[in-house]
């Protein structure tokens, strides 16, 4: 049981450029999300999904793209990468929405967008 | 809508001695609240969470969280700091039905030896 589970751990990307973080979890949760971590800003949700098929936006969604095909795998995809995108990204999942339900978070991705 | 907001950005203790890590909320519903933590270089691990039952709630490492609805209150306590506390901690919340948390902006928690 691998848990949460996120590919790349670092990718520096030149601004312009596009690309996709992946997210997968072996738990058979229903709810998955999308965060960014930023010094002195706590987590910002980007995206969520309920489930396989619907996805709906967050906090920060713009330049952002997810789609949500099985119920294991949530990618996160940067369109034309910004500096502003500079971050650490965290993927997270739950057994069923946020309201008591424990989050389990992936161990994250370093981006640097230069 | 739902707020959270940690009243202190860092909180320095010595080994042995009480933590508080202070946090407010902002809810219209019955909310759940949840402390998470996370080590340097590391992903976020719950800590506690509070579900409209008990409203002291212990965790592991031995926190503990009192939710006081008077207050709007949700504070982090631990009686004796250990050199392994050090790392930073989120308060969240989540109102019933909504399918969203808000983080708070972190407490990082240093300790003196």
């Amino acid at each position: 049981n691998a848990g949460v589970t996120q590919t790349p751990k670092f990718q520096v990307l030149k601004t312009g450029q596009s690309m996709t973080l992946q997210c997968a979890q072996d738990m058979n949760h229903e709810y998955m999300s999308w965060y960014r971590q930023d010094p002195g800003m706590g987590l910002r949700l980007i995206h969520y999904s309920v489930g396989a098929g619907i996805t709906d936006q967050g906090e920060v969604p713009n330049g952002y793209n997810v789609s949500r095909s099985t119920t294991e795998d949530f990618p996160l995809r940067l369109l034309s990468a910004a500096p502003s995108q500079t971050s650490v990204y965290f993927c997270a999942s739950s057994y069923s929405g946020t309201w008591a339900y424990e989050q389990y978070f992936g161990p994250g991705t370093r981006l640097t967008v230069t | 809508a739902q707020s959270v907001t940690q009243l202190d950005s860092h909180v320095s203790v010595s080994e042995g001695t009480p933590v508080l890590l202070r946090c407010n909320y902002s809810s219209s519903y019955s909310p759940s609240l949840f402390w998470y933590v996370q080590h340097p270089n590391k992903g976020l691990q719950l800590l506690l969470k509070y579900t409209s039952a008990a409203t002291l709630v212990k965790g592991i490492n031995g926190f503990e969280a009192e939710f006081k609805k008077s207050e709007t209150s949700f504070h982090l306590t631990k009686p004796s700091a250990h050199m392994s506390d050090a790392a930073e901690y989120f308060c969240v919340v989540s109102d019933p039905g909504d399918d969203k948390i808000i983080f708070g902006k972190g407490t990082r928690l240093h300790i003196l030896p």
